[in-house]
């Protein structure tokens, strides 16, 4: 079993709706946890940032976090297209010394105009 | 502004041949990661540095070596690059304190071709 679960998608939606994106994870050690959007051959992009549970909001995002389930969640409203990329979800552990990241191995989002 | 730059952007070396990946940070953090990431895979951690200390991740395969010699930048050589390590390499960094961890930062990747 990996550390990180990521439905790889594709998830297709509408322009206009509410992408839903989430991870689940086995290691109760974690409690940084990240959004990433990567574009086709770029960089992935940090999108939210959160500390152990709870809810985070900047802008069109939204991000979760339940440590009971060990599940994160990102939602996209008013998506556009230019929101179509992969979306990876990274988390690292107050016990690791220097904070390794695992990440999930990303969901493709397509926003259909 | 870019915060983390890597260099070049494409690479294309022939097979064998020793290769050399930049990167350089401005935002002083103390750690640094090199990730490989195959098309429609997660990233993968090669190494990292905790400050001067260099961590192997235990099935990173010899050939990769890495560098840094100061805070701000890190180089990843591959030794005799095989075909399949081409890839897109990922440079990251953070700022660990204590307990705390920041998030991460990527640069934009090298794409790395390998002929």
């Amino acid at each position: 079993q990996k550390e990180v679960e990521q439905d790889p998608g594709p998830l297709s939606v509408p322009e206009g709706a509410i992408v839903s994106l989430n991870c689940t994870y086995s290691n109760s050690a974690f409690q940084y946890f990240m959004w990433y959007r990567q574009y086709s051959r770029k960089g992935p992009e940090l999108l939210m940032y959160t500390y152990s549970s709870g809810n985070k909001e900047d802008g069109r995002f939204t991000a979760q976090v339940d440590k009971s389930s060990k599940y994160i969640s990102l939602f996209i409203r008013d998506s556009q297209p230019s929101d179509s990329a992969t979306y990876l979800c990274a988390m690292s552990g107050l016990t690791d010394s220097w904070g390794k990241l695992q990440f999930g191995a990303g969901t493709q989002v397509v926003v259909t105009p | 502004d870019a915060m983390v730059i890597q260099n070049p952007r494409y690479q294309v070396t022939q097979f064998g041949k020793p290769v050399t990946l930049s990167c350089s940070q401005t935002l002083n953090h103390n750690v640094m990661y090199w990730y490989q990431q195959k098309s429609s895979q997660a990233p993968k951690l090669l190494f990292h540095y905790y400050d001067k200390d260099f961590n192997n991740e235990a099935d990173t395969p010899d050939n990769f070596q890495s560098r840094r010699p100061n805070t701000s930048f890190c180089f990843l050589d591959i030794r005799s690059p095989g075909l399949g390590d081409a890839a897109m390499y990922l440079c990251a960094t953070s700022r660990v304190s204590g307990s705390r961890n920041t998030e991460a930062f990527f640069g934009q990747g090298t794409r790395l071709t390998v002929v």
